[in-house]
């Protein structure tokens, strides 16, 4: 089965409000990246995260490492935010591996 | 902002052809690595390298082959494409392993 699970598949929120996203994995990890992938097709990196909490503008994202789970928190939603996001768990000790979940497909609408 | 680049940015083979995808990245990272993106599978990595020389297996390296020629070039190999290769490459590079990965444009391969 799926090592790393996001949730929801997809998302459609009006601009102005906030929403989470859920990242769930059963492998053991130090790390979790979050991604956005614009509609372009471009891979923009968000957060990197050892287990704790970041903050960046209007996004936050938090790693659980006890519970293997981490939350990406999108607040006062903007059209731009509009794309999929993924998050990513090193599976590799230092070999940089990464395993990615399937992504959540975000719409931000007026 | 690490800047990878990767070339062609579109291609079309046909099955049994050669091709070979270009990534270079200009910030003097140490690990580079290619993947795939397909509808239903999210990113899979293909394989990656520590440096110069060195190449590592990934999760799904069956019919690709790839080389790192310096630190700053990677170049990924399908020998005998197939149609099951049709997808979309990203090439990334990262300082050390436990780092963050900065991904290149992609590029888009079509085998007929």
């Amino acid at each position: 089965g799926d090592q790393v699970k996001q949730s929801p598949s997809a998302l459609s929120l009006q601009e102005g409000t906030n929403s989470a996203l859920r990242c769930n994995f059963s492998i053991a990890t130090t790390t979790v990246q979050w991604f956005l992938q614009n509609p372009r097709g471009s891979l923009m990196n968000l957060f990197y995260l050892v287990p704790g909490t970041k903050e960046n503008g209007r996004l936050k994202s938090t790693f659980n490492s006890k519970e293997s789970y981490s939350t990406l928190h999108i607040r006062d939603a903007q059209l731009e935010d509009s794309g999929t996001y993924f998050c990513a768990v090193n599976t590799g000790a230092n070999t940089g591996k990464l395993t990615f979940g399937h992504g959540t497909i975000l719409r931000v609408h007026p | 902002e690490a800047a990878v680049t990767q070339s062609p940015r579109n291609k079309v083979t046909v099955t049994g052809g050669n091709v070979t995808l270009s990534c270079r990245q200009t910030n003097s990272h140490n690990y580079m690595y290619w993947y795939r993106q397909d509808t239903g599978h999210g990113l899979r990595l293909i394989h990656y390298s520590y440096g110069a020389g060195n190449l590592q297996i990934g999760d799904v390296p069956d019919g690709y082959k790839a080389t790192r020629t310096t630190q700053e070039d990677f170049f990924l190999l399908l020998e005998l494409a197939s149609p099951s290769q049709t997808s979309l490459y990203f090439c990334a590079s990262s300082d050390v392993g436990r780092d963050t990965q900065y991904f290149g444009p992609g590029t888009r391969l079509l085998v007929l």
